[in-house]
């Protein structure tokens, strides 16, 4: 089962420019992660954000979450072709196993 | 952090045959999950496994479809039995670090039946 939507399904930019994601969910939740994938591989961890916080950065990454609407938002800033990957947004079911969203796929082209 | 050893990373396998992916952590964890990416699509949770218990599947799959082994605290296998085309698909097996704050993935079973 999916937990959320993600949009857009799919993006393309020039490097240089900014990449928005926005993935909503619908139950409550404790945290907010978000994830990429590159070719089909395993997924890495790009960053986590607590219910209790509404904004967090990491180095090019920024995350945004609204819990009355459900929703959180990845900001990839001066995008590379390196980024070129999906995106997913993923929420902890009742403490135990993680629940993803749909994704995004991202196309930085040079 | 834990890094996991996932096998095999491809196969190709006829229809009606099994296939068995084994999944190895580098530490002590409870809970071990496995996931299916169907071609474009995101991960679909199959099931948890934890060590000592039966594993516990998600609505639309079944033990006899996707028998699960966990026998001990650092490895799992994962079997696609009587394979159809459909289960073409990347699985990967999943852990969850400390506080349940970020999961830990190997690096995925690309599997194609034909």
């Amino acid at each position: 089962s999916q937990q959320g939507e993600e949009d857009p399904q799919a993006l393309s930019i020039q490097e240089g420019e900014n990449a928005t994601m926005n993935c909503s969910y619908k139950t409550s939740i404790n945290n907010l992660q978000w994830y990429r994938q590159n070719s089909g591989r395993g997924l890495v961890h790009l960053i986590l954000i607590r219910s209790n916080e509404r904004e967090k950065h990491s180095g090019r990454l920024r995350v945004t979450l609204d819990t009355s609407k459900k929703s959180s938002s990845l900001l990839i800033t001066a995008s590379r072709a390196a980024d070129t990957a999906s995106y997913f947004c993923a929420t902890l079911r009742a403490g135990t196993a993680l629940i993803f969203g749909k994704g995004t796929t991202l196309s930085v082209s040079s | 952090s834990a890094v996991i050893s996932q096998k095999p990373s491809r196969d190709i396998c006829q229809r009606g045959t099994s296939l068995t992916i084994q999944c190895q952590v580098d530490s002590q964890v409870t809970m071990m999950f496995w996931y299916r990416q169907q071609p474009g699509q995101s991960l679909t949770l199959i099931a948890t496994a934890n060590q000592g218990s039966e594993a516990t599947y998600e609505s639309g799959f079944v033990i006899d479809k996707f028998p699960i082994s966990r026998p001990n605290l650092t490895f799992s296998t994962l079997t696609v039995s009587n394979m159809s085309p459909e289960d073409s698909s990347i699985y990967l097996c999943s852990v969850l670090g400390r506080a349940n704050t970020e999961a830990f993935f190997g690096q995925g079973t690309r599997l194609t039946v034909v």
